[in-house]
């Protein structure tokens, strides 16, 4: 298996436009989990997914931030309108049928938004 | 809630020597501990966990982690420390059916 796949690895944004990062989890995998990651905050998780369906999505910053999982192989996390301090590195990360499994992780994708 | 604690922001250590990277957590029902580690732009990457049983559990690269209910700890460590085990180390901790909660990462120097 290839891993969990994430693109675009790099993303540079002005502020006010919409951005759309994508996530393939490692195949056979239930779980599915946004993450993000800045020196100030460290590794914020932002939304779960179990079988495609959100479990928990207390983490994401605000409006501004939406996730969907429209079938076991791939989930987007969109920010509409970006700002400035949108600007992290976010890790998608896919597990097996418990939360007590070890997450695996993608490469991220940093964004920068100016 | 639970929460995991990294005292240590850096850690350095000489190459050869024996390396330590302490975590602490707190949590109202059993634990299940994990450590992952992550290299420069990398995501992180799994390295051992405890669920239960043997109270030393051996992972990935050399490292061991020592569960310690009484203390509440899960210390990460290897008998001899390599440079390129040089990266950014996580303690993380899932109780209930809540998911994995990380703690702030300690950035391990290892020096030739």
């Amino acid at each position: 298996d290839a891993g969990v796949i994430q693109s675009p690895r790099h993303e540079v944004t002005e502020m006010g436009q919409e951005v759309t990062l994508r996530c393939k989890p490692i195949s056979g995998h239930d779980y599915l989990f946004w993450y993000r990651q800045t020196m100030m905050r460290g590794l914020e998780l932002l939304i779960y997914f179990n079988n495609n369906v959100p479990i928990d999505d207390s983490g994401m910053p605000e409006d501004r931030f939406s996730a969907k999982m429209p079938n076991a192989s791939f989930s987007t996390l969109k920010i509409q309108p970006s700002e400035p301090r949108d600007s992290a590195v976010y890790f998608c990360a896919s597990s097996w049928d418990s939360l007590t499994y070890e997450q695996y992780f993608g490469p991220g994708t940093r964004l920068t938004v100016t | 809630a639970q929460s995991v604690a990294q005292p240590e922001d850096q850690v350095n250590v000489a190459e050869g020597n024996p390396l330590t990277v302490k975590c602490t957590y707190s949590v109202s029902g059993n634990p299940y501990l994990f450590w992952y580690v992550q290299y420069p732009n990398r995501g992180l990457q799994f390295l051992l966990k405890y669920i239960t049983g043997d109270n030393l559990v051996k992972g990935s690269y050399g490292f061991e982690a020592e569960f310690n209910k009484s203390q509440t700890s899960f210390h990460l460590k290897k008998p001899s420390a390599l440079v390129s085990d040089s990266a950014l180390y996580f303690c993380a901790v899932v109780s209930g059916n809540t998911p994995l909660v990380f703690g702030k990462g300690t950035r391990l120097s290892v020096i030739a």
